[in-house]
């Protein structure tokens, strides 16, 4: 167990709609990334945030967007959601100032039917 | 920016036996991490091994060791003993010291261990 609890496991869901993914970092990680992964793309960075704040933006795509709570927690919003969405959407938290690993939790994998 | 290679695609091995698995890195800064993490059928990204740019011994843990050579840019996983369970795919990641330490990630590479 990584300590890092991302919810839903699972999630299926139509064109067009809306979801939201949430994570909870490891306790004391200041850090969150959120990551793709895609079996064309392989793990894409999505973005990362810091301590409530945005820290690094990667390929995140416009329709999607993140954010972190006082608490820590981060959830990433997806809307407008197409086929090519659907992919293992990884959240990691690493400790922060320090090139340590980043632990990841167990994804959600999302189905756009 | 950084690059990760992982030039194969899959590996075989037979079970007991060690397996190299191959990463080259490219990158401009001078303090960095290097990680391999392992991912199972099941989906989730376990974290295998860490090795930071200015550390003079190869890192090991249990069974996995890191052969890190920098003037190759090289940071290969050796797991020794291989077991069933080691059937996998494997990424190498590298982040660099200072900034955001945002992991970039290697293509993978698949390994499958024989009975």
């Amino acid at each position: 167990d990584s300590g890092v609890t991302q919810t839903p496991k699972h999630l299926i869901t139509a064109t067009g709609q809306r979801v939201t993914l949430r994570c909870s970092p490891r306790s004391g990680d200041l850090s969150v990334y959120w990551y793709q992964q895609s079996l064309d793309q392989g793990l894409q960075f999505l973005i990362q945030y810091y301590n409530g704040e945005e820290r690094a933006k990667g390929n995140i795509l416009e329709r999607f967007s993140a954010q972190q709570f006082p608490d820590l927690h981060s959830e990433l919003n997806l809307s407008s959601l197409e086929l090519g969405d659907s992919a293992l959407y990884f959240c990691a938290s690493s400790m922060a100032g320090v090139n340590t690993e980043a632990f990841f939790g167990q994804g959600t994998r999302l189905t756009v039917v | 920016a950084q690059k990760i290679t992982q030039t194969q695609p899959g590996m075989f091995v037979q079970e007991k036996e060690a397996v190299t698995l191959d990463c080259t890195y490219d990158t401009s800064d001078q303090s960095y991490g290097l990680f391999w993490y392992k991912q199972p059928s099941s989906g989730e990204m376990i974290f295998l091994i860490y090795q930071g740019s200015y550390d003079e011994q190869n890192a090991t843990e249990g069974r996995y060791s890191l052969n890190f050579q920098k003037a190759r840019k090289s940071a290969n996983l050796v797991i020794s003993a291989s077991q069933l369970g080691d059937s996998a795919m494997y990424f190498c990641a590298m982040s660099p010291s200072g900034g955001s330490y945002i992991p970039t990630f290697g293509r993978g590479t698949s390994l499958i261990v024989h009975p």
